[in-house]
C-alpha cells in the first residue's frame, strides 16, 4: 500500500532552536515532495516544494530530501511561537500527479 | 500562485438535506480536486474535478453522494447529499499548478455541522 507517514506528536520546541520534521513515503519512484502548513482552523498553505536529493534553503526553512533511504525532512531554524502549527508532508506517489498527503505533525513553539 | 475562494464557509444543515460548495479560482487551472478533513485528519481526496468530463472519484466516494460539476477552467462546486451527521466535515477546494499540475493550492475550506 502507497503511504506517506508522519509522526503526529507533538513536537515542542524552544523559542529559537531547531526544529526537525520527518516524513517517510512508500514508493522509491516517488519524484515530487511537497511541505504543507496548517493552523489551526486553517487551510493548508504551502511551504516549499522538493524534487532532487539534497538540500533545499528558503528563508528560515530547509527540506532535506533523501530518496534512496525514501525520506523527506523540514528544518526550521531559529522556531518562533507563530510556527506553531501542523505540518503536512506531500508526495507524488507511483508517478501520479495527485500528492498523498501525511497525517501532519504538530508544531508546538514555546517561548 | 492561485487565489481560491470557497462559499458557505460554514454552514449547520440538516440530515437529509443537501448542500453546494462553490469554489472559484482567480485564474484558469487545468486541475481541480475536493478534499475532506476531518477533526485532527489529514486530508482525504474526494475527487478530482475534470472540466468537459465526469469527476473522477477516489475509492469510498460515489458520485450520487458527492456531485461535482466543473463547468470551466475557474470554477467547480461539491455537493454533499442526503446528508448525515457522520458527513460533519471540512471540505476543501484546492488547485493543481505548476508544469505538472502537483503544486496545489487550497481554499479556506468549508466548514459543515451536520444536525
Amino acid at each position: 500500500q502507497k503511504e506517506v507517514e508522519q509522526n503526529s506528536g507533538p513536537l515542542s520546541v524552544p523559542e529559537g532552536a531547531i526544529a526537525s520534521l520527518n516524513c517517510t513515503y512508500s514508493d522509491r519512484g516517488s519524484q515530487s515532495f511537497f511541505w504543507y502548513r496548517q493552523y489551526s482552523g486553517k487551510s493548508p498553505e504551502l511551504i516549499m516544494s522538493i524534487y532532487s536529493n539534497g538540500d533545499k534553503e528558503d528563508g528560515r526553512f530547509t527540506a532535506q530530501l533523501n530518496k534512496a533511504s525514501q525520506y523527506v525532512s523540514l528544518l526550521i531554524r531559529d522556531s518562533q511561537p507563530s510556527d506553531s502549527a501542523t505540518y503536512l508532508c506531500a508526495v507524488s506517489l507511483g508517478g501520479s500527479y495527485i500528492p498523498t498527503f501525511g497525517r501532519g505533525t504538530s508544531l508546538i513553539v514555546h517561548p | 500562485s492561485a487565489v481560491i475562494s470557497q462559499k458557505p464557509s460554514r454552514d449547520i444543515c440538516q440530515r437529509g438535506t443537501s448542500l453546494t460548495i462553490q469554489c472559484q479560482v482567480d485564474s484558469q487551472v487545468t486541475m481541480m480536486f475536493w478534499y475532506r478533513q476531518q477533526p485532527g485528519q489529514s486530508l482525504t481526496l474526494i475527487a478530482t474535478a475534470n472540466q468537459g468530463s465526469e469527476a473522477t472519484y477516489e475509492s469510498g466516494f460515489v458520485i450520487d453522494k458527492f456531485p461535482i460539476s466543473r463547468p470551466n477552467l475557474t470554477f467547480s462546486t461539491l455537493t454533499v447529499s442526503n446528508m448525515s451527521p457522520e458527513d460533519s466535515s471540512i471540505y476543501l477546494c484546492s488547485a493543481g499548478q505548476g508544469m505538472t499540475q502537483e503544486t496545489q493550492y487550497f481554499g479556506p475550506g468549508t466548514r459543515l455541522l451536520v444536525l
